[in-house]
């Protein structure tokens, strides 16, 4: 139990496009989902969180513009990295947690290259 | 200073020996504590919930200090599969959960 999918897993593209990662939970609701980032060699960095149907909180730092979060259902978010730049390449991990309970299960990442 | 610090290793140890680390957290208001292990350019996966009164999982045990502010863990019996980076994971809040940057393993046979 508690499977979390993420898609695509890696992903290249040309600065200045935008690119949709999408986090599903597959055997269970996620009230709440997270997504982080990650650099070589570093902790995993909360960006925000999204609870179904309303909207995400960002963590500071993090541009609500640049990365838009959408939670439509118990069972899907997606992470859309607008204007995409080369500096935005990383490791995009999401997670979900069930209400009631603490623990975070991760998708397995997407890797995105921004050339 | 950082809401949760490990030291980062790396831990090199042969098999079959005994290893233990620790990670210190700074919110003494956190309530909830896990291990996760994260292997090298994947995601990180549960290992263990932390409680209070210490728990063990096969041949993998915590402690959780609150006086101290520290949780700690310790893998009996280490296997080849056991390398990985393992993450202290700390709960400060209703559902945030705060990272260390993790303390490498490396069991060699």
């Amino acid at each position: 139990g508690a499977v979390v999918s993420q898609h695509p897993s890696w992903v290249i593209c040309k600065s200045g496009t935008s690119v949709k990662i999408e986090c599903r939970s597959l055997d269970f609701q996620a009230t709440t989902m997270f997504w982080y980032r990650q650099f070589p060699k570093q902790s995993l960095m909360l960006m925000a969180t999204s609870n179904e149907g309303s909207k995400a909180t960002y963590e500071q730092g993090v541009e609500k513009d640049k990365f838009l979060i959408n939670h439509a259902s118990l069972t899907l978010s997606t992470l859309t990295v607008t204007s995409a730049h080369p500096e935005d390449s990383s490791f995009y991990i999401c997670s979900a947690r069930v209400r009631g309970y603490y623990e975070q299960y991760f998708g397995p990442g997407t890797r995105l290259t921004v050339t | 200073r950082k809401e949760v610090e490990q030291d980062p290793g790396p831990f090199n140890v042969p098999e079959g020996a005994t290893v233990a680390f620790n990670c210190t957290y700074s919110n003494s208001a956190s309530q909830s504590f896990f291990w996760y292990r994260q292997d090298c350019r994947k995601e990180p996966k549960l290992l263990m919930s932390v409680y209070s009164s210490g728990n063990e999982d096969g041949r993998f045990t915590a402690q959780l200090n609150r006086a101290s502010q520290y949780i700690s863990l310790l893998i009996r019996d280490s296997k080849l599969s056991d390398s990985a980076t393992y993450l202290c994971v700390v709960n400060p809040n209703d559902y945030k959960l705060s990272f260390g940057a993790g303390t490498t393993v490396t069991v060699r046979a």
